[in-house]
Formats: C-alpha cells, structure tokens, sequence
C-alpha cells in the first residue's frame, strides 16, 4: 500500500496569500490528485493527473510534482479556499490512497 | 448536471446491516467505474470499495473486506453498498463517487463527482 503524507496538518495564512501544500508518498506515483474539502459539503476534486485542473477550478490553483513529491499552490487565498486539502493516488491499487489532509486556515 | 443522490443509511447496533444507495444522473452511467469513499469523525478520507464500469470487478479495502458488498444495476443507473457485520469504527459519513474517465477496461483513477454524503453510525 502507499502511504500519502502531507504537510502541514494546518496552514494559518490570510486572503490574498500564496500558499503551497505538500504531498510526499512512500514509492513513486504516477497518477495524484488534490481535493478540497469544505464542512458540511462532498470533497471536489481540484487536479487530477498531477497538473491537470479539473473542470471550472479556477487558474489560481496549480498542481506539480514527481515520483514521490508533490505540490498544489493556490496563487491568492480567496476567502472560499479556506478548507481541508487532500492528495490522492490512483497509481497502485487497491487501494487507492489519501493524505491525511492540511487544513487551510484564516 | 451530474448529480449522484445518496440514500439510507443511520443508526445501526454493532453487528447488523446497513445499505446504502447512490442514484446517478446527468451522464452516462455505465462506462464509469464508481467508488465509495468514507470519513470518519475526525478523520481523513478513506477510500472503500470500487466497481468497474460493467460490474465485473470490485475491489475492497481490507477494513471491509468480507462485510461489504458494492454492486451496481446500470439499467437503473443505481450503485448499492451492502454492509454487514458492521462495527463502531464503521460509523462515518459515506460518499458516493464517479470516476474522472470512462473505462472500457477498469483502471484506477481519481473522482470528479460526489454524492452529498449519508452518516452512518454504529452504536
């Protein structure tokens, strides 16, 4: 099984900073994605396929990495990107495999 | 619009049954794998279990394995997930979700849409 871990557990920042999420698995993956998740509401997936944004996210939020180490940066917080961040990977599986979220906070 | 509404769920004692349903609409159901992804009070997301797009391979987390069945009827655009046995710690909010591409041959791949989330607590 691969093991995704992130880090921060939790980011402070405030709107209008840029902030980068980090991303680490235990062997070399292929395939990552990044979510977010607000309370109360289903997770929505921001980037798939380590850099590409998935339909209506925004420009601000931009995926990279390889191998074991990944990042998503967010260009400028907006107040609604205040939120858990989770990577997945889809590489080898089952199963499939998520971070154990960074919390964005104001 | 792709919507995936949840049904069941609640409040069940350790060692009954539980099922859950996810009705898909907005796009095309059957050439998409389908997942079921949960999280626990407090906790991160853990993925569950996976069907391919024809029904004819599923996949299942070893937490579950042997109590859960995931199945899907594409005539009726549904997706079940049949719980078993089930314990306290799988008390969590479930989700529903829809791969990113459609598969003609299952492969592993990331969620594009979710259902709203039911609660299901074993106490």
């Amino acid at each position: 099984e691969i093991v995704m871990t992130q880090s921060p557990a939790t980011l402070s920042v405030s709107p209008g900073e840029r902030v980068t999420l980090s991303c680490r698995a235990s062997q070399t993956v292929r395939n990552l994605a990044w979510y977010q998740h607000r309370p109360g509401l289903a997770p929505k997936l921001l980037i798939y396929d380590v850099s590409t944004r998935a339909t209506g996210v925004p420009a601000r939020f931009r995926g990279s990495g390889s191998g074991t180490e990944f990042t998503l940066t967010i260009s400028s917080l907006q107040s609604e990107d205040f939120a858990v961040y989770y990577c997945q990977q889809y590489t080898n599986w089952p199963p499939w495999t998520f971070g154990q979220g960074t919390k964005l906070e104001i | 619009e792709v919507q995936l509404l949840q049904s069941g769920g609640g409040l069940v004692q350790p060692g009954g049954s539980l099922s859950l349903s996810c009705a898909a609409s907005g796009f095309t159901f059957s050439p998409y794998a389908m997942s079921w992804v949960r999280q626990a009070p407090g906790r991160g997301l853990e993925w569950v279990s996976a069907i391919s797009g024809s029904g004819s391979s599923t996949y299942y987390a070893d937490s579950v394995k042997g109590r859960f069945t995931i199945s899907r009827d594409n005539s009726k655009n549904t997706l079940t997930l049949q719980m078993n046995t089930l314990r306290a710690d799988d008390t969590a909010i479930y989700y529903c979700a829809k791969d990113v591409r459609p598969a003609s041959i299952f492969e592993g791949s990331c969620f594009d849409a979710w259902g709203q989330g039911t609660l299901v607590t074993v106490s």
